[in-house]
């Protein structure tokens, strides 16, 4: 079956822009989460969806913030970016019960803000 | 606070040699433990999970040990080879929140 597909694979934005990012889980996953990756913070919770409710938020300021849409396919948005959103932006879909399968990750969106 | 190390930032182990990462944790309970491997320009791949209940869990060349008394997992690579270099993240899942990450262990294995 198909993996969890992230679009666009890379994105430049420049200080000050918004960026939406959007991620397709795996057929019959209603859960996602998203991750934001750094070489010094390593990956830091965002938010987690689940037919379309949030049901868990990281530690991130208002200008992060995402959506899931019934068909279960999720997006997050960034406003005002700021340099230090540069980082590999991970979307990760499961069942809600995870059991023995953990999360499946795809392969991330780069965004650089210059 | 919740607090989740991987000890060793990178790894150098000679190929056929058991690779062995350590994970330690810190005012948490996961139901779960769970490694992941991670290549570069790539998002993490599910490995093992081990459960707070289980003390030894194997598949192929893979070994995870969970010790809830001392707050540590042991994961083992045995037979290694180069294939086997890439990042390892342990992480630990409350069954019921989001799994937390730790930075990762870099493996790699010297031909």
């Amino acid at each position: 079956k198909a993996g969890v597909t992230q679009t666009p694979r890379y994105l430049i934005k420049t200080r000050g822009q918004q960026v939406t990012l959007s991620c397709s889980p795996i057929s019959g996953h209603r859960s996602v989460s998203w991750y934001q990756q750094t070489p010094g913070q390593g990956l830091q919770f965002l938010f987690e969806y689940f037919s379309e409710t949030q049901r868990n938020k990281g530690n991130f300021p208002g200008r992060f913030s995402g959506r899931q849409f019934s068909n279960s396919r999720s997006e997050m948005n960034v406003s005002t970016l700021e340099l230090g959103d540069s980082a590999l932006y991970l979307c990760a879909s499961s069942l809600l019960d995870r059991g023995n399968y953990g999360y499946t990750f795809g392969s991330g969106t780069r965004l650089t803000v210059v | 606070s919740q607090k989740i190390e991987q000890n060793s930032e990178a790894l150098n182990i000679q190929e056929g040699k058991t690779a062995t990462l350590t994970c330690n944790y810190t005012n948490y309970s996961p139901a779960y433990l769970q490694w992941y491997r991670q290549d570069p320009g790539r998002g993490p791949v599910f490995l093992l999970l081990i459960r707070e209940n289980e003390k030894e869990k194997r598949k192929e060349r893979l070994k995870v040990t969970f010790d809830t008394t001392l707050k540590q997992s042991l994961f083992h690579i045995t037979a290694s080879q180069p294939a086997d270099s890439a990042t390892y993240l342990c992480a630990l899942d409350p069954g019921n929140d989001k799994i937390i990450f730790g930075k990762g262990t870099r493996l790699h294995i010297l031909p």
